[in-house]
């Protein structure tokens, strides 16, 4: 089955600074990635996705890129703020296969 | 806020003991997945029903079932209860299959 795998576990960067989380997925058969900001005591959101004809997406300061040959995606969050603090979840779906593999979670915290 | 409820928000209950965790989706979403999310599991498929049948199947144990009413809601039965069952129960729904889900706010569940 799929297997996801997310570096770093944790990550501190100061405000305005950016920030990246990187995530590798086993199946190459996976054609959809979505990325879930978790708050505590909340359920994940999701905050951005993106499919696999696609090799970049964007909305505002938060981008997707997804390196299909090597099998890696990843988040990248600009000019960060507070509010960006929270754990960090990739995940990947398989063509024909509707559940989603979660990574590990990265606990991200900005440092005001 | 995903438009995903679920109730209710926390339960507490002894070993051996039955609960039922109740999940609404969206509207208009046919998909219902249930997820579990414990400190060293992370979050995990469990099941996914669409439009009242069962879809998929993932690290789900005997004691668990689920289903999905006429009204789409869905509803996960944990039985005979464990130590270990102790997590955070997640919902999600998502208009189709392969389509984005969307979280509900969880269940905490402590078993004592």
């Amino acid at each position: 089955g799929e297997n996801v795998e997310q570096h770093p576990s944790t990550l501190s960067v100061q405000e305005g600074d950016s920030a990246v989380i990187k995530c590798t997925y086993s199946d190459s058969a996976s054609n959809y990635f979505p990325w879930y900001k978790q708050e505590l005591g909340k359920g994940p959101q999701l905050i951005i996705d993106i499919r696999s004809n696609v090799g970049e997406k964007k909305d505002q300061r938060i981008a997707v890129t997804l390196n299909k040959t090597a099998k890696h995606f990843s988040l990248h969050i600009t000019e960060t703020q507070p509010e960006d603090s929270a754990v960090y979840f990739c995940a990947a779906m398989g063509f024909g296969n509707e559940k989603l593999t979660f990574g590990t979670g990265t606990r991200l915290t900005i440092i005001p | 806020d995903s438009g995903v409820t679920q109730t209710p928000k926390h339960l507490i209950t002894a070993t051996g003991q039955r609960v039922t965790l109740r999940c609404s989706p969206r509207s208009g979403d046919l998909s219902v997945y249930w997820y579990q999310q414990s400190l060293d599991q992370g979050l995990q498929f469990l099941i996914q029903y669409y439009n009242g049948e069962e879809r998929a199947k993932g690290n789900i144990l005997e004691r668990f079932s689920a289903q999905q009413f006429p009204d789409l809601h869905s509803e996960l039965n944990l039985s005979s209860l464990e130590l270990g069952d102790s997590a955070l129960y997640f919902c999600a729904s998502s208009v189709d299959r392969d389509q984005t889900q969307y979280f509900g706010p969880g269940t905490r569940l402590l078993v004592l």
